[in-house]
């Protein structure tokens, strides 16, 4: 199994900065996944990062609002950026596993913008 | 576009009895994933279900995959207060590791 590092675990922000996530795995791997999970709600799909090429956003979600990077094959950030109230949710990495049989989260990201 | 449904979203049971959370998703995918989600927490993986008729259980848990069907079934048995939490299904799109999420199925244990 994967053992993955997200940082900050918490944070509180003020609206219209940005924060940085880090997500740290203990092993190579070729996909990163970004989730968000707004309060009482699902989780949803915010992009993939692949190392070397830019990451692929899902419908509703944009670059300039959430840049990620992959410089490597164990580390991704994604940053929130330009912040409102409206962002306010806990965020995810997850990563494939197993030979693509297993999906890992890491502990996640409650973000609380005021 | 896949889509994933659970039912109920919302459950509450006695403490002993038996139930089943019911997760339908639209196109095909031979990837289905069970979580279990404390409150505040991350999520903690329950099981993988990778072919047709796979069953697995753990504990008092038990959960199947009907591909035809597009269904799968977490069914609880002899439940307890632990159990109390929410599960989430999700389906693997086009086997790329992205995962599409059911809503989730909020689970309360009486005693």
């Amino acid at each position: 199994s994967a053992v993955i590092s997200q940082k900050p675990s918490r944070d509180i922000c003020q609206r219209g900065t940005s924060l940085t996530i880090q997500c740290q795995v203990d092993s190579q791997v070729t996909m990163m996944f970004w989730y968000r999970q707004q309060p009482g709600q699902s989780l949803t799909l915010i992009a993939t990062a692949n190392q070397g090429s830019e990451a692929t956003y899902e419908s509703g979600f944009v670059i300039d609002k959430f840049p990620i990077s992959r410089p490597n094959l164990t580390f991704s950030t994604l940053t929130v950026s330009n912040m409102s109230p409206e962002d306010s949710s806990i965020y995810l990495c997850s990563v494939e596993g197993g030979g693509g049989t297993e999906a890992f989260f890491g502990q996640g990201t409650r973000l609380t913008v005021v | 576009e896949l889509k994933v449904e659970q039912n109920p979203l919302f459950l509450s049971m006695q403490e002993g009895k038996n139930y089943t959370i019911y997760c339908n998703y639209s196109t095909t995918s031979d990837r289905l994933y069970w979580y279990r989600q404390d409150p505040g927490k991350s999520l903690e993986s329950l099981f993988v279900l990778l072919s047709n008729g796979a069953v697995k259980q753990e504990g008092r848990l038990m959960a199947s995959l009907d591909t035809k069907a597009r269904l799968s079934t977490l069914h609880i048995t002899a439940a307890v207060h632990d159990l109390s939490a929410t599960y989430f299904c999700a389906v693997d799109k086009g086997n790329t590791g992205k995962l599409i999420f059911g809503q989730g199925t909020t689970l309360q244990v009486k005693p």
